[in-house]
């Protein structure tokens, strides 16, 4: 079946403005994440959806970030008011281990969006 | 605080010898590793995990070696393949994190054919 997508693959936009990237997860998986990699670093956490639970936006840097889930289908991870410092590869992954003990957390991640804040 | 920590940002190989790739982590609660694979413009794709109640676990040409009291994992790709040259970024998770990763910040692993 279809991986983890996601759209656009790539934005450029001016600082201040808002943006809205997208994922579409595996079909049937009800655990969603939200990563960024920024330059030379590594993947960064920012928000986790698990099935009809309240997310967990522990990883969101600041209030500028939001995301919601749809059921467990699409995503959106909301930026607004972008700065420059918010230029990143914005990845999406989806799992379908539920909760609890987990034999093998994987998470299959989609392309990514980079985002460039000029 | 990087909890998760790959110092080696490169390594190259010549075709045919093992590559080791390299992890530190510094949270103790870490009980699930994870290494994850990265072709450029693609999301990572997972390779091969390890529990914290074991020391080894081999999948083919894969084998991550997991050693807590050192806080240290490692991962072995032998015989290396030039189609094995990607980022390789190791992956920690803990049940107080729930199923969030903290990654590092991956190594470049060039092959030589």
């Amino acid at each position: 079946g279809a991986g983890v997508s996601q759209s656009p693959s790539n934005k450029v936009t001016e600082k201040g403005k808002d943006v809205e990237l997208r994922c579409d997860p595996i079909s049937g998986h009800t655990a969603l994440y939200w990563y960024r990699q920024r330059l030379g670093q590594g993947l960064e956490f920012l928000i986790y959806f698990q099935g009809n639970s309240a997310p967990d936006k522990s990883g969101l840097p600041s209030d500028r970030f939001s995301a919601e889930r749809t059921g467990e289908s699409v995503s959106t991870l909301t930026i607004q008011r972008t700065q420059q410092e918010d230029s990143a590869v914005y990845l999406c992954a989806s799992s379908s281990r539920t909760s609890g003990r987990r034999g093998d957390n994987e998470q299959f991640f989609g392309p990514g969006t980079r985002l460039t804040v000029l | 605080d990087q909890q998760v920590k790959q110092n080696s940002p490169s390594l190259s190989v010549q075709e045919g010898r093992i590559s080791i790739l390299n992890c530190d982590y510094t949270n103790s609660m870490f009980d699930y590793f994870l290494w994850y694979k990265k072709y450029p413009a693609e999301g990572p794709t997972f390779l091969i995990s390890i529990s914290s109640i074991k020391d080894k676990n081999e999948d083919g040409r894969f084998t991550v070696f997991l050693n807590k009291s050192a806080k240290h994992l490692s991962l072995h790709i032998v015989p290396s393949q030039p189609g094995d040259s990607a980022v390789y970024f190791c992956a920690a998770s803990t049940m107080e994190y729930g199923n969030k990763l903290v990654f590092g910040a991956g190594t470049i692993l060039r092959v030589k054919s």
